[in-house]
């Protein structure tokens, strides 16, 4: 049970801001919520993650609820090399990572 | 930099032709994994290792074996391969306990 949700895809225009939701209405108080990515059958490459507060780094902004029931992933101006699976995780269990089905980004020209 | 080294990235085979997937990583990890991704399955995990000669199974362990002799690296052998293994196959490492990982660039295996 991956306890997210998220859409099934979504579309973007290039130089766009790209925001992925994510709903993680069962999250507990300790777990984090992390962003990856998967671009075409490569490994999955992680990108950000948060507990509580919003988080930036140079790839990505999270905005997380304050309930934390959701999360919303944005990558800033999306490019056509954004183009891939992001995946919002919540259960990290030991070190295992229980992968949801994620959201296709299409970022178009 | 950091990273994860799977080999080979393209391996076809035949059934119950013995084979092993190499991977390595040269952060240091504890805690290293194995997770194949199939269509409609998403990625599942066959196997992790939380140390040295410390090696436990995943949700799809059936018809694999792992070995962690040395900190950096955790092959995955296929004794006797079957066209059901066809799939493409991460490797993976992270420090314990957190969600922050490493994955390889994945092999993608036929056996036919």
């Amino acid at each position: 049970d991956a306890k997210t949700t998220q859409p099934t895809s979504m579309d973007c225009a290039e130089g766009r801001a790209a925001n992925l939701p994510c709903n993680h209405s069962t999250i507990s108080g300790n777990e984090y919520v992390y962003w990856y990515r998967q671009i075409h059958s490569q490994g999955p490459q992680y990108i950000i993650h948060g507990l509580k507060n919003n988080e930036t780094n140079e790839m990505a902004s999270l905005i997380i609820t304050e309930d934390r029931k959701s999360s919303t992933l944005i990558l800033p101006h999306a490019t056509l090399r954004d183009t891939a699976v992001y995946y919002c995780i919540v259960r990290v269990d030991g070190g295992k990572l229980i992968f949801g089905q994620g959201t296709e980004l299409s970022v178009k020209p | 930099e950091a990273q994860v080294t799977q080999n080979p990235r393209y391996l076809i085979t035949v059934t119950g032709k013995k084979l092993t997937v190499t991977c390595s990583q040269n952060m240091n990890h504890e805690y290293m994994s194995w997770y194949r991704q199939d269509p409609g399955l998403g990625l599942r995990q066959i196997y992790y290792s939380m140390n040295v000669e410390v090696t436990d199974k995943g949700d799809v362990p059936e018809g694999y074996k792992v070995s962690r002799k040395e900190k950096r690296n955790f092959p995955l052998i296929l004794e006797s391969p079957s066209p059901n293994q066809t799939s493409l196959y991460f490797c993976a490492s992270s420090a314990p306990g957190t969600g922050l990982a490493f994955f390889g660039q994945g092999t993608r295996l036929t056996v036919v």
